[in-house]
């Protein structure tokens, strides 16, 4: 079955650089209708799209984070790394990474069909 | 930028029908599919609509969405209420970029 996990610090000091690494299984990054997301979620507000990549490394990034963000993948270890630099305590929140499917035409993006159990990231000194 | 716009909360009894909305602020949300999550507290969301009005396996036939393009709104729309339909709903699209956007997230009550 499609199993997707967040791996990475509980606690950053403010202006440290976090990485964090979402290992999948059931799906292969090489698939060409699957990408994976990273989506957070600070305490009690809403979800936030971060990042999204795919098989032919098309990448797409918040265009409010972009100056912060790297998202990459390592397709033989079934992982996708985010990396945030100049971490805030506004930046505390559970960060998700979930899956991503284009439709049959291989054109629009469609919906985060799973979802790992979230990490919660807390940016305190 | 591409937002979505979703009322706060809503409540209602169980048993009735509750419409949950999204409004696009620009351009046409029938552009890029809509998507709508449930999320229950603790726990990651769960897809409940995608590609506008397709329901996932597995979700009762209770959940329904729609777009309105005349109001470049979308809406999600649960029959018969039950206590455990309870929960945060998130409307989700994308922009002209592909880029993921998800509304403010509408609190459910069912009192």
């Amino acid at each position: 079955q499609v199993t997707l996990k967040e791996s990475g610090p509980v606690l950053v000091k403010p202006t440290e650089t976090l990485t964090l690494t979402c290992t999948v299984s059931g799906f292969s990054l090489s698939n060409a209708r699957m990408g994976v997301s990273w989506i957070r979620q600070p305490p009690g507000k809403a979800l936030e799209w971060l990042a999204h990549i795919f098989s032919n490394d098309e990448k797409s990034y918040s265009t409010s984070l972009k100056s912060r963000l790297t998202i990459s993948k390592d397709t033989s270890k079934s992982q996708v790394v985010l990396t945030m630099t100049n971490m805030d305590p506004v930046d505390t929140a559970t960060y998700y990474c979930a899956r991503i499917r284009r439709d049959s035409s291989g054109y629009y993006l469609v919906d985060f069909d799973y979802w790992g159990q979230g990490t919660l990231v807390t940016v305190s000194s | 930028n591409f937002m979505l716009t979703q009322p706060h909360s809503v409540s209602e009894s169980p048993g009735k029908t509750v419409t949950i909305s999204c409004t696009g602020s620009s351009g046409s949300i029938a552009s890029n599919y809509v998507q709508w999550y449930q999320q229950r507290p603790g726990s990651a969301p769960t897809t409940v609509i995608y590609e506008d009005n397709q329901r996932p396996s597995g979700v009762p036939d209770r959940f329904s969405g729609s777009i309105d393009s005349s109001s470049n709104s979308a809406s999600l729309t649960i029959s018969g209420l039950k206590t455990e339909d309870e929960a945060d709903y998130y409307c989700q699209s994308y922009d002209s970029s592909n880029q993921g956007v998800f509304g403010g997230g509408t609190k459910l009550t069912v009192l």
